[in-house]
């Protein structure tokens, strides 16, 4: 049982490269979530998927789509790199079977655009 | 809107005291949740502790405990017998339906917590 795996765990991109960020959890999990992690400003939801084939802005989307591919795996694509975009990015998931409703989270990916 | 605000950017604590970490929130909803989590300077985030909003007894869970004021609209995170692997960065998160399903979250900015010896 892994709970919620990310990959890559760091990656460095030039300004106007593009990159996908997977994440799969193996909790059967209905919601997933992408959260980045800036210095100072905790975590942010850019989007999140409340059930498998759906999926909704959060609170800084500009700039990132999502793909809930199945009810495993959610990825947060970065079509065009921006320097804004250098930040930690967590992914969680969370289920309605969880006592608290809590939200596990990945590992991170440590991003950084040039 | 979900609003959550730790005052205290830095908290400095000797080993074996307590220590209380703020946490105030806002929000219009009457059912939420409160939770606390810790990252270590390793970076993954590890949850601490939960408190519903309809819960009648502050939540405890071992030497971490969550002073609830509902009427204040604050939940603190009290840890007991400090130790020098409680140093790290702790958050104050809310959680609220989503319209669409799931929870919404909402941090708030952290609290870095030393240890000292």
């Amino acid at each position: 049982n892994a709970g919620v795996t990310q990959t890559p765990k760091f990656q460095v991109l030039k300004t106007g490269q593009s990159m996908t960020l997977q994440c799969a959890q193996d909790m059967n999990h209905n919601s997933m979530y992408w959260y980045r992690q800036d210095p100072g400003m905790g975590l942010r939801l850019i989007y999140y998927s409340a059930s498998e084939g759906t999926t909704d802005k959060g609170e800084v989307p500009n700039g990132y789509n999502v793909s809930r591919l199945n009810k495993r795996e959610f990825s947060l694509r970065l079509e065009s790199a921006a320097p804004s975009q250098t930040s930690v990015y967590f992914c969680a998931s969370s289920g309605l079977a969880e006592k608290y409703y809590e939200q596990y989270f990945g590992p991170g990916t440590r991003l950084t655009v040039t | 809107a979900q609003k959550i605000t730790q005052t205290q950017p830095g908290m400095f604590v000797q080993e074996k005291e307590a220590v209380t970490l703020d946490c105030t929130y806002d929000t219009s909803d009457p059912s939420y949740g409160l939770f606390w989590y810790k990252q270590p300077s390793s970076g993954e985030m590890i949850f601490l502790i939960y408190q519903g909003s309809y819960d009648q007894q502050n939540a405890t869970e071992g030497r971490y405990s969550l002073n609830f004021q509902k009427a204040r609209k604050s939940a603190n995170l009290v840890i007991s017998a400090s130790q020098l692997g409680d140093s790290a960065m702790y958050f104050c998160a809310m959680r609220v339906p989503w319209a669409g399903g799931g929870n919404k979250l909402t941090f708030g900015t952290g609290t870095q917590l030393k240890v000292e010896l």
